[in-house]
């Protein structure tokens, strides 16, 4: 069955340290991946995502991931995190279905902390 | 202002009655999507729906239904027959191809 991993529920880290949050997921078809952030109390957003091309993408605030196809990984990396950072983190993976149905599978989230 | 609202933003219902999450676009997004949201579990599919008039259900869709009449609107209603209600629940919308999904910002139900 399609599964994504998130090796890491919560992470802490103080303010200008590197982050590198992992992502793995099982599917054996054509995949599109995405990175969803939940700061609190806002709407989930998209952070970036792939869909083909240059496995390193580069999304919003810093944020950047890279795809493996070999090792079926999509971590999420930034040099150095911000207090403002502090939220939750959810690797996807669009799975594509017979019919032309395709469907979002997340992982379980990554709560990230930043001290000031 | 295009995006996706569901209503309302927090719900209590007693235990054994039926309750209805609204869920509107205005994106003219095709597909739509409810999941749910535990702590420490991700977003779980409940419904998706591609086109009017067509739905699927998703991992989780027991206790569950959907209905998708108009293309901007798809509610989900928690059925007496869904053993945990309670949970943050989120409606999402995608343009289709190559796109992602749009979220709205979620009902929390909490059932008593």
């Amino acid at each position: 069955a399609q599964s994504v991993s998130q090796h890491n529920h919560h992470v802490i880290l103080s303010e200008a340290a590197s982050l590198e949050l992992g992502c793995n997921y099982s599917y054996g078809g054509t995949v599109n991946l995405f990175w969803y952030v939940q700061y609190p109390g806002q709407h989930l957003q998209l952070l970036l995502k792939y869909f083909s091309g240059d496995p390193l993408v580069k999304g919003i605030k810093g944020f950047e991931a890279e795809f493996i196809k070999s090792k079926f990984s999509f971590n999420l990396r930034k040099p150095s995190v911000q207090w403002s950072d502090t939220a939750e983190y959810f690797c996807a993976v669009n799975a594509m279905f017979s019919g032309g149905y395709n469907k979002l599978i997340f992982g379980a989230g990554t709560r990230l902390a930043v001290h000031p | 202002d295009g995006g996706i609202t569901q209503s309302p933003k927090y719900l209590f219902r007693k235990e054994g009655q039926n309750v209805t999450l609204s869920c509107e676009q205005n994106l003219n997004h095709d597909a739509m999507y409810w999941y749910r949201q535990d702590p420490g579990q991700g977003l779980r599919l409940i419904y998706y729906s591609q086109i009017v008039n067509d739905f699927q259900k998703g991992d989780i869709a027991e206790g569950y239904s959907v209905s998708r009449e108009k293309k901007e609107s798809f509610p989900l209603t928690v059925t007496s027959a869904q053993k945990n209600p309670t949970a943050f629940y989120l409606c999402a919308s995608r343009a289709g191809g190559h796109s992602e999904q749009f979220f709205g910002p979620g009902t929390r139900l909490t059932v008593l």
